[in-house]
């Protein structure tokens, strides 16, 4: 099995170009989530996804937009591209809400 | 609101010496708990979990935690550390009932000194 699998693993952008990080899932996963990665903040959460065509806000949505046509991708849009978005994003997913999260391998985003 | 702390972002141990990587969590409702490791330029893969079947929770690579209730703690060890072990270590909480946000600690970077 593939499990999740984010694309680009990495991504160089200019201050106000826009941008779809890809996520795919192949595990029938319900849950799917979207997080960034920076130095000594953990873990924080961008969106999420309870199943095909239902999305909510995590704690840290702003600049950032997401939707779920289907259960096996979810792809994370930055509208306009932010020296502050640059990060580490990890896609994830569950089967159920108490089951463990399987997460992709990220993507490092540069925004200069 | 639920939140997790962990102590200590960066922990040392010499290899072979007891792994006690501290958390303490805040939940209005029975939680989730679970340790997750990243090792370097790679996403996080679960450690263990707690979903209340056993208060003291066997993971992979020889880790285990102990759900405290009364501390609200879920601290994670290993009798002895390898070389191997030395990466980042993330305690999340998540709680119980429906779809619920997980939260994720800080993390701990685990350094094993040989």
């Amino acid at each position: 099995n593939a499990g999740v699998t984010q694309t680009p693993k990495f991504q160089v952008l200019k201050t106000g170009q826009s941008m779809t990080l890809q996520c795919a899932q192949d595990m029938n996963h319900e849950y799917m989530s979207w997080y960034r990665q920076d130095p000594g903040m953990g873990l924080r959460l961008i969106h999420y996804s309870v199943g095909a065509g239902i999305t909510d806000q995590g704690e840290v949505p702003n600049g950032y937009n997401v939707s779920r046509s289907t259960t096996e991708d979810f792809p994370l849009r930055l509208l306009s591209a932010a020296p502050s978005q640059t990060s580490v994003y990890f896609c994830a997913s569950s089967y159920r809400a108490k089951n463990i999260q399987y997460f992709g391998a990220g993507t490092r985003l540069s925004v200069l | 609101a639920q939140s997790v702390t962990q102590l200590g972002s960066h922990v040392s141990v010499s290899e072979g010496a007891l792994v006690l990587l501290r958390c303490n969590y805040s939940s209005s409702v029975p939680p989730y708990l679970f340790w997750y490791v990243q090792y370097p330029n790679q996403g996080l893969q679960l450690l263990l979990k707690y979903t209340s079947a056993a208060t003291l929770v066997k993971g992979i690579n020889g880790f285990e935690a102990e759900f405290k209730k009364s501390e609200t703690s879920f601290h994670l060890t290993k009798p002895s550390a390898h070389m191997r072990d030395a990466a980042e270590y993330f305690c999340a909480v998540r709680n119980s009932g429906g779809y619920q946000k997980v939260t994720f600690g800080t993390g701990t970077k685990l350094q094993v000194i040989p």
